[in-house]
């Protein structure tokens, strides 16, 4: 069974940068796909991006191209998201979920981390 | 303002039906994407309910079921619990913004 395990809470400045890892084990984390979805406070759930370790690159959500970068490490079965300039309503918290098909990001998600809460102010 | 709509609450009473619907376009439901659900308990991370429309994974019970039809899909509870009270999104795949998408959550209360 699968289990991801987030990095803890951060406090950001605005404009500054902030890199949230999330940690696979129990399961197969090469070719399955790893998303980024947030959560505003008293808010929806907002996909972000994701990434399929060993296929190539990441895919973003038009609203976070150029600020958003997304990785995986096959080694150590981490995914990390790093959200830049950051601005006030950046405050959410941030969740990462494996996707539930092989190679696809057009699957569900399954399981979620815990969620990282990431407060941006000045 | 979300791609796919939700209701923003239903409500009912402890043994009765409910159901929340999620409605999407062309691009998404629509288009034949998969619908997935899930439940979001207050503090806590979401977790899957229902994928691909109506596959239950284990230990979800048989009382939640999904369905999906042109560009909307349903989520279906039966035989409500106040354990049920939660908040409830559906999510979809839309080929002409190229990622997920979430519906804008309803509000389950269990009078």
């Amino acid at each position: 069974q699968v289990q991801l395990v987030q990095s803890g809470a951060e406090v950001k400045k605005p404009g500054s940068s902030v890199r949230v890892s999330c940690k696979a084990s129990g399961g197969t984390f090469s070719g399955y796909p790893f998303s980024w979805v947030r959560q505003a406070p008293g808010q929806g759930l907002e996909w972000m991006g994701g990434i399929i370790a060993v296929f190539g690159p990441a895919n973003y959500a038009q609203k976070f191209q150029g600020r958003l970068t997304i990785t995986a490490d096959e080694s150590t079965t981490t995914a990390y998201m790093e959200l830049s300039s950051l601005r006030s309503d950046d405050t959410a918290v941030y969740y990462c979920a494996r996707g539930g098909v092989y190679a696809s990001l057009l699957g569900w998600f399954d399981p979620w981390g815990q969620g990282t809460p990431v407060t941006v102010s000045s | 303002q979300s791609v796919l709509t939700q209701p923003p609450s239903v409500s009912g009473a402890p043994g009765q039906r409910a159901t929340i619907s999620c409605t999407g376009s062309s691009s998404n439901i629509g288009a034949g994407y998969d619908v997935h659900w899930y439940q979001q308990l207050p503090g806590t991370a979401p977790k899957l309910l229902i994928s691909a429309n109506n596959n239950r994974p284990s230990g979800v019970p048989d009382r939640f079921s999904g369905s999906k039809s042109g560009a909307s899909a349903s989520l279906a509870i039966n035989g409500l619990q106040a354990e049920d009270e939660a908040d409830y999104y559906c999510q979809s795949y839309d080929g002409s913004l190229r990622g997920s998408v979430f519906g804008g959550g309803t509000k389950l209360t269990v009078l």
